[in-house]
């Protein structure tokens, strides 16, 4: 079986720093991916881990933990823009393409 | 990364009908594409894997005689919601498998409204 949870809302507030955690038990692993989704549009790529420890880009930083099952989402500086809802996906299969099987979401909100 | 795009962007049906979503790879030839669905409040659930040249493959619960996949090329997977219902009122998005060790990028997605 498959089960990605991470919370269903948070709250922040601009400038500051929010850590989105997502944790995740599947059969077969092969990469979690993080998605910024804004209402009524499609997902957007942010971030990808495959190995353990952390991924930055910009302000936006990913980290994983095979061994825990556990991955979360650093925003740094955030901004009113950054409100949405962040995805967590795991790439189910044991080969490096295939479907991804995601989490709930997480809706952030941003306030000034 | 792939560049999808999904068509049309809104639909209304009336009950009963049938409608036809498009989803073109513009920049990538895609042997796999993956449709999933999106309730309000809710998130991504995969419907079906989408493969070039051969049957779809439906995740549990999805019927395959009410969607309808084809995938006639490498760069064209259709998605045919057969006789809509108001429950099948939706957010449907397309996405293509690019090469290894890639993210899926998305298609703008499908507004379905069946009356």
């Amino acid at each position: 079986g498959q089960n990605i949870d991470q919370p269903t809302e948070m709250t922040a507030t601009e400038g500051a720093i929010v850590q989105i955690n997502c944790t995740y038990q599947t059969s077969g692993f092969n990469g979690l991916f993080w998605y910024q989704q804004h209402a009524g549009e499609a997902p957007t790529f942010l971030s990808y881990n495959v190995l353990d420890g952390l991924e930055e880009k910009g302000r936006f930083s990913s980290f994983l933990s095979r061994s825990k099952g556990y991955s979360y989402l650093l925003l740094k500086e955030l901004q009113m823009k950054d409100s949405a809802s962040y995805l967590c996906a795991v790439r189910h299969g044991s080969s490096n393409t295939g479907k991804l099987i995601f989490g709930q979401g997480t809706t952030l909100q941003v306030k000034p | 990364g792939a560049v999808v795009s999904q068509h049309p962007s809104r639909v209304i049906c009336k009950s009963g009908t049938s409608v036809k979503i498009e989803c073109r790879s513009l920049d990538f030839q895609a042997t796999t594409m993956f449709w999933y669905r999106q309730f309000p409040k809710q998130s991504l659930m995969l419907m079906a894997t989408s493969n070039e040249g051969s049957k779809a493959t439906y995740e549990q619960g999805v019927e395959k005689d009410k969607f309808l996949i084809n995938h006639a090329s490498l760069t064209l997977s259709t998605l045919t919601v057969t006789s809509a219902h108001p429950e099948d009122s939706s957010f449907y998005i397309c996405s293509v498998e690019g090469p290894p060790n890639s993210p899926l990028h998305f298609g703008n997605g499908t507004r379905l409204t069946v009356t």
